[in-house]
């Protein structure tokens, strides 16, 4: 089985502040971890993913997450929050033949001036 | 090739009405995925499609949902005697599995389904 916790339905961080999201799995089978953002009515645009090779792994608009093995974890993070930023985010886990994927329950991030 | 395509973006229906929506996948993509996403929440998974066959359905698709996936490439998932429970973002994705390897999924912009 598999499943995805995010901590935090909202962060609210400043512009040019870190940005940290916090998503943790559980999977029985090694996992494949992906974040994605959602703007309003828009649909799903993958961020990054974690496919079992480099644990540290960046992606587009200068956001990278850290697969930590030992706490389960896989976490979003970027240096320095820009307003356009502000969206929620979803971490999910696939297993390895990308059957089926499962989202956490998203995080809006929300960035002030 | 512009990505996932779902038609219609929103749609408006009557309690108790059928609705149909579809999804034109890439083009060279072999899966097919349906996802829910009601508010405040992620994405729910529903079924997915291997080529023509649905290989796997959520016990969220209820014997009111039927998808299709006839000729391998667009989907359409139909809703009947629809509820006001349905009312939600219906989102499609597609990948490329291969021996190999295989790509992610990439999202539609969703049909966002209301129930009057």
């Amino acid at each position: 089985a598999q499943s995805v916790t995010q901590l935090g339905s909202h962060v609210s961080v400043s512009e040019g502040a870190l940005v940290l999201l916090r998503c943790n799995y559980s999977s029985s089978v090694p996992p494949y971890l992906f974040w994605y953002v959602q703007y309003p009515n828009q649909g799903l645009q993958l961020l990054l993913k974690y496919t079992s090779a480099a644990t540290l792994v960046k992606g587009i608009n200068g956001f990278e997450a850290e697969f930590k093995k030992s706490e389960t974890s896989f976490h979003l993070t970027k240096p320095s929050a820009h307003m356009s930023d502000a969206a929620e985010y979803f971490c999910a886990v696939s297993d390895q033949g990308f059957n089926k994927f499962y989202f956490g329950s998203g995080t809006k991030l929300n960035v002030k001036p | 090739d512009t990505g996932v395509s779902q038609n219609p973006r929103h749609k408006i229906t009557k309690r108790g009405q059928n609705v149909t929506f579809r999804c034109d996948p890439i083009s060279e993509h072999n899966r097919l995925y349906w996802y829910r996403q009601t508010l405040g929440q992620g994405p729910e998974f529903l079924t997915y499609f291997q080529n023509e066959a649905q290989l796997e359905k959520s016990r969220l698709l209820s014997d009111r949902f039927s998808a299709e996936r006839p000729k391998g490439s667009f989907s359409t998932l139909e809703i009947q005697r629809t509820e006001q429970g349905d009312s939600a973002m219906y989102l499609c994705a597609s990948s490329l599995t291969r021996t190999g390897g295989n790509t992610e999924a990439f999202f539609g912009q969703g049909t966002r389904l209301t129930v009057v």
